[in-house]
């Protein structure tokens, strides 16, 4: 069936690095864009970056810009995001997620699959 | 960016209820807006996309409706399992807000 599947979570100081990956099945990978997503303990969903499916074109949320990376190798249906200048702030569970498209008059592109996530904890 | 607005943040309701959330954008943005269900410890779960097309397997008490500014999630008639957070999310531009959230608690 269509999952993807998180791992690298973990334990990090402030300032530290941590990479996180996604291995996605059931699904043409390469032809899905693929979402970060993250949640802070008990607050709510915070969109982190977006990778479309060829891995050219990226988007992030200004609060992760310049110290997240995401990437994709389409070629082992895997998908990662590097965290670097870690702050106790990114503590949360990320989820990879993948992305649909519908098509009508418009076309949209929303979330319709979502990993059990991974937990990240910065702290010292 | 655009801003997405929940409200209310907490409804408290009982089985049987009919029940709605209001997601409000910042500007109008057609119906490039998705409902998401979360219950506690477990990933989000998508109900309804284009603002109110049902996702496939999601039961027909909920709908979506709206379009521009103002969006409505209605469940017709609230079941137990209901009972979980819920948020809205702008689909196809960047960044993809969501909303704060709204706790939906049993009476």
């Amino acid at each position: 069936q269509v999952q993807v599947v998180e791992s690298g979570g973990g334990v990090v100081q402030p300032g530290g690095s941590l990479r996180l990956s996604c291995a996605a099945s059931g699904f043409t990978f390469s032809r899905s864009g693929m979402h970060w997503v993250r949640q802070a303990p008990g607050k709510g969903l915070e969109w982190v970056a977006f990778i479309r499916y060829e891995g050219h074109n990226k988007f992030y949320a200004d609060s992760v810009k310049g110290r997240f990376t995401i990437s994709r190798d389409n070629s082992k249906n895997t998908l990662y995001l590097q965290l670097s200048s870690l702050r106790p702030e990114d503590t949360a569970v990320y989820y990879c997620a993948k992305e649909e498209e519908y098509s009508s008059y418009y076309s949209y592109y929303y979330i319709d699959v979502w990993g059990k996530g991974t937990m990240v904890t910065v702290s010292s | 960016d655009i801003q997405l607005t929940q409200s209310p943040s907490f409804l408290s309701a009982s089985v049987g209820d009919r029940v709605t959330i209001t997601c409000r954008a910042s500007q109008g943005i057609s119906s490039y807006l998705a409902w998401y269900q979360q219950k506690p410890g477990n990933a989000p779960k998508l109900l309804i996309y284009a603002a109110s097309t049902l996702q496939s397997g999601v039961p027909s008490r909920f709908s979506g409706s709206g379009s521009g500014t103002e969006f409505t999630l209605t469940i017709s008639s609230l079941q137990a399992e209901d009972f979980a957070t819920y948020y809205c999310q702008l689909l196809n531009f960047f960044p993809r807000t969501f909303g704060q959230g709204t706790k939906l608690e049993i009476k």
